[in-house]
């Protein structure tokens, strides 16, 4: 079946504007979470939708939001774009079902590369 | 291919050997704990977890250990082959929480010939 696919893989934007990330995620799986990637950070949680509804959310500010279809599919949003928000940003499909363990195991895609200016 | 982590703590083992790599956890509560392997320009690709009701868990080549008491998980890689470099995470969950996981800083292993 196919992976996750995450669009667009590359991107550079400047500072202050705002960038829509999108991902599709496993047919059938219902959770997409969002992580950010750096050198200096790691990879870092940013927010879980399962069902349309964010269901967990990372210690990131308010200029990151996202949001999840009927269709499983999520964008990620970030507002006002900082220089420090250049980073690789991976996207991962999992069934998500609380209390089952196995069900937590996530797909990741290849990640999107924002580069602000 | 995308710098996963500049300063990440670098294992280097020669091709044959076993690797053991080190992960220390942050949260007692934490109840389920996996193992990704990252390759440069791909997203973290799933190798072997556990649940903290178990301490041994063995999957093809790898074996995951974890002491809770000290809060501490390990990647025993048996056989190291040159498609095993890559960066490898440790990452820990609880299971009623949802998709929710907390990454460890990552260790790069390099496969010498």
């Amino acid at each position: 079946k196919a992976g996750v696919t995450q669009t667009p893989r590359y991107l550079i934007k400047t500072r202050g504007q705002q960038v829509t990330l999108s991902c599709s995620p496993i047919s059938g799986h219902r959770s997409v979470s969002w992580y950010q990637q750096t050198p200096g950070q790691g990879l870092q949680f940013l927010f879980e939708y399962f069902s349309e509804t964010q269901r967990n959310k990372g210690n990131f500010p308010g200029r990151f939001s996202g949001r999840q279809f009927s269709n499983s599919r999520s964008e990620m949003n970030v507002s006002t774009l900082e220089l420090g928000d250049s980073a690789l940003y991976l996207c991962a499909s999992s069934l998500a079902l609380k209390g089952t363990p196995a069900s937590l195991e996530a797909f990741f895609g290849q990640g999107t590369r924002l580069t602000v200016v | 291919g995308e710098s996963v982590g500049l300063h990440l703590p670098t294992l280097s083992v020669q091709e044959g050997d076993n690797s053991i790599i080190n992960c220390a956890y942050s949260n007692s509560a934490s109840d389920y704990f996996i193992w990704y392997k990252q390759e440069s320009g791909k997203g973290p690709q799933f190798i072997i977890d556990i649940r903290s009701n178990m301490d041994k868990r063995q999957g093809q080549r790898v074996t995951v250990l974890l002491n809770k008491t000290v809060k501490h998980l390990s990647l025993q890689i048996a056989a190291t082959q040159p498609g095993d470099s890559a960066v490898y995470f440790c990452a820990e969950n609880r299971v009623n929480y949802g998709q929710n996981f907390v990454f460890g800083p990552g260790t790069r292993l390099s496969v010498l010939p």
